[in-house]
This record gives structure tokens, sequence and C-alpha cells, in this order.
């Protein structure tokens, strides 16, 4: 099926730097979506994006839905131990229903 | 329930074997979604239903795969004559039309 284009496909840092990641589609979405996934549990929700050039935080994580829909980052400040994790966006292209497409994961690692 | 509940947890089958994956939604939540995720891969769509509508089966990988929600809640995923490369950690997610999924926490199929 079809996937977002999600970069970088891996990350690592050290405790404390600020972390970016985007996705890009070739399609319009009207709903881009945020996901974490920790070893053995399924993704969580962290962030929802409604509207183009919407931009939402929650705690030290920012994320944006892009101006042309066509694309959107999370940011995540002063990165912590627990920020481990792989990291999903999602979208929802207009006229799918609830259907959402995910992108292929950004997998992050935090060193102390 | 308050989240999204899958049983099993983990499954060892042997090669050949029917296996049946079971879903139990978030209550009122129309649709529901398998997805199956390779060990540190991306998410894989299988299929998705929404209310009353026929099934989006387009993501089953073969006619082994397939999946019954009855009454519009409890969704059964089933893999008939099992192969090794079914291993995998099979996630169900249910949301209502607009919105984020919720998650379960997956089975674990290892096909020996």
């Amino acid at each position: 099926g079809q996937q977002l284009n999600q970069s970088p496909q891996s990350m690592f840092i050290q405790e404390g730097e600020d972390v970016s990641m985007n996705c890009t589609s070739s399609s319009i979405f009207n709903t881009w979506l945020w996901y974490k996934q920790e070893p053995g549990e399924g993704p969580v929700l962290l962030i929802a994006l409604y509207k183009a050039g919407e931009l939402t935080s929650n705690g030290r994580l920012t994320a944006q839905f892009g101006i042309t829909r066509k694309d959107s980052f999370l940011n995540i400040s002063a990165s912590i131990p627990s920020d481990v994790g792989i990291y999903f966006c999602a979208g929802r292209y207009t006229g799918t229903a609830s259907k959402l497409t995910f992108g292929t994961g950004t997998r992050l690692q935090v060193t102390l | 329930g308050a989240g999204v509940s899958q049983s099993p947890s983990n499954k060892v089958t042997e090669k050949g074997k029917d296996v049946e994956l079971r879903c139990d939604p978030i209550s009122g939540h129309t649709a529901l979604y398998w997805y199956r995720q390779s060990l540190g891969q991306g998410l894989e769509f299988l299929i998705y239903f929404q209310g009353n509508s026929a099934p989006d089966k387009s993501g089953l990988p073969s006619d082994r795969f397939s999946a019954e929600r009855t009454g519009g809640s409890v969704s059964t995923l089933t893999i008939q004559r099992t192969q090794q490369e079914d291993s995998a950690v099979y996630l169900c997610a249910s949301s209502l039309e607009v919105g984020g999924y919720t998650f379960g926490s997956g089975t674990r199929l290892t096909v020996v």
C-alpha cells in the first residue's frame, strides 16, 4: 500500500539535543498525525493537525501541518532518554474517510 | 473498555496451522483496522472496516488472510496455513470517523 516519505530513517542524539523529523506526500492531506511507538506496544498518538499551517505543541513536542498540505514536521526539544522509540507520521487523504496512511518511521536513540 | 484490547498477546504456531487473532475495539468506534509490523519495520495496512460498509481488503497479502467484524464491534483476523513469513506483530486499531487511531498492544505471531 501507499506510504509517506519520512526522514530521517534513524537518529542517534545526545540527551538535551533538539530533534527534527518530517514527512512528505505527493498528494494533499486533510489531516496529519504523529505517533510514537515504544518496544512491545502499539503506536500512541502524540499530536493531531487538521488545518494547513497549523502549529501545535504538546509539552516538548511541536508539530506543523505544512502550507502546501503535502508535508508535516515534528520537533522534539531538549531530548531525554524516554524519548527513545519509533516515531510515525500519518496522514489522511481527502475523500478516504477515516483511513490513515503511515510513514515508514524514524527510529530515535538518545544517549546520555 | 477504555482501550483497544488484543488477544492473545503472543502466539507461537507450527507452520501450516491456522490462527485466529482477536481485537476488541473501543466502544462506539465505528472504524476498525488491522496492520502488520515486521521486526523494526513500518506499519503494513491489511484491512479496514467502517460501519456497515464493505471492508477495504486491499492490503491483505494473500487469500490465506481473512477478517470479519461481528456486530460492528469485535474483529477476528484469521490466517490459514501459516507460513514463516507471516511471523510479525499484528496490530489492531479503532477510531471514530475523524481523528486519530487508538492502537492495541498487538499480537506477536511466531510461526515455527
